[in-house]
């Protein structure tokens, strides 16, 4: 059954530099996710994108943050200068594109950033 | 704002017992939720969708309901097993558009008793 895989599975990273996560989603989706969630806190979302562009993005998603589709299959989050509060589990979820009709999300299995 | 609520946070069963997992939502405007199961440390593995139009879905074991006019779903484990321990999570989504984001709640931690 096809998979959404992330990389790495954990990054550790100092206080202020820059890390990138990667998800490579099931080929034939074409909407893509980025949540997290902080320890013993809820899954939140943090930004949606499709082609090529992002379709929402929360309060969370500030100017630190970005997205992009590199090369067609990749679709990454980058943090520019991370902070300690960005320690959390990120995962990367994706869809086929709707008709209309809500579609199942499929998450990726996650990579934790630890910030120190 | 929406927000999904899940109680109690955790919850321990004998194994073989049926049980009953609860999520509410503050908006009756739903349009479909997604029940997913998180082992610790691990990802969201996908359960059941139910959408507005529908108000159960069932796969093996498991039995979600929607009522929106009551702003509830549950998720029904019949015959628990000790495999079935792990977080449940619901994850509503509030717009007709179908790629809409997710909204979680806080997840009950399930524990089955062998």
């Amino acid at each position: 059954e096809p998979e959404v895989t992330q990389t790495p599975s954990h990054q550790v990273t100092q206080m202020g530099q820059e890390v990138i996560l990667r998800c490579v989603p099931i080929s034939n989706h074409l909407y893509f996710y980025w949540y997290r969630q902080i320890l013993g806190q809820k899954v939140e979302f943090l930004v949606s994108f499709y082609n090529n562009e992002i379709s929402e993005k929360s309060e969370i998603f500030d100017d630190q943050f970005s997205v992009e589709r590199p090369d067609g299959s990749n679709f990454t989050l980058k943090i520019r200068s991370t902070k300690l509060e960005d320690s959390a589990m990120y995962f990367c979820a994706t869809t086929p594109l709707s008709s209309g009709s809500f579609i199942e999300q499929y998450f990726g299995p996650g990579t934790r950033l630890t910030v120190t | 704002k929406q927000e999904v609520t899940q109680i109690p946070a955790a919850l321990s069963v004998p194994e073989g017992e049926n049980l009953v997992l609860n999520c509410s939502f503050t908006d009756s405007a739903i349009y479909n939720l997604q029940w997913f199961r998180q082992d610790p440390g691990k990802g969201l593995t996908s359960l059941l969708l139910i959408q507005s139009s529908q108000r159960e879905q069932t796969s093996g074991r498991l039995n979600a309901s929607l009522d929106k006019s009551s702003g509830r779903s549950t998720l029904y484990i019949a015959a628990s097993q000790p495999g079935d321990s792990a977080t449940y999570l619901c994850a509503g989504g509030f717009s007709n558009f179908g790629n809409e984001k997710l909204t979680f709640g806080t997840g009950t931690r399930l524990t089955i008793i062998p």
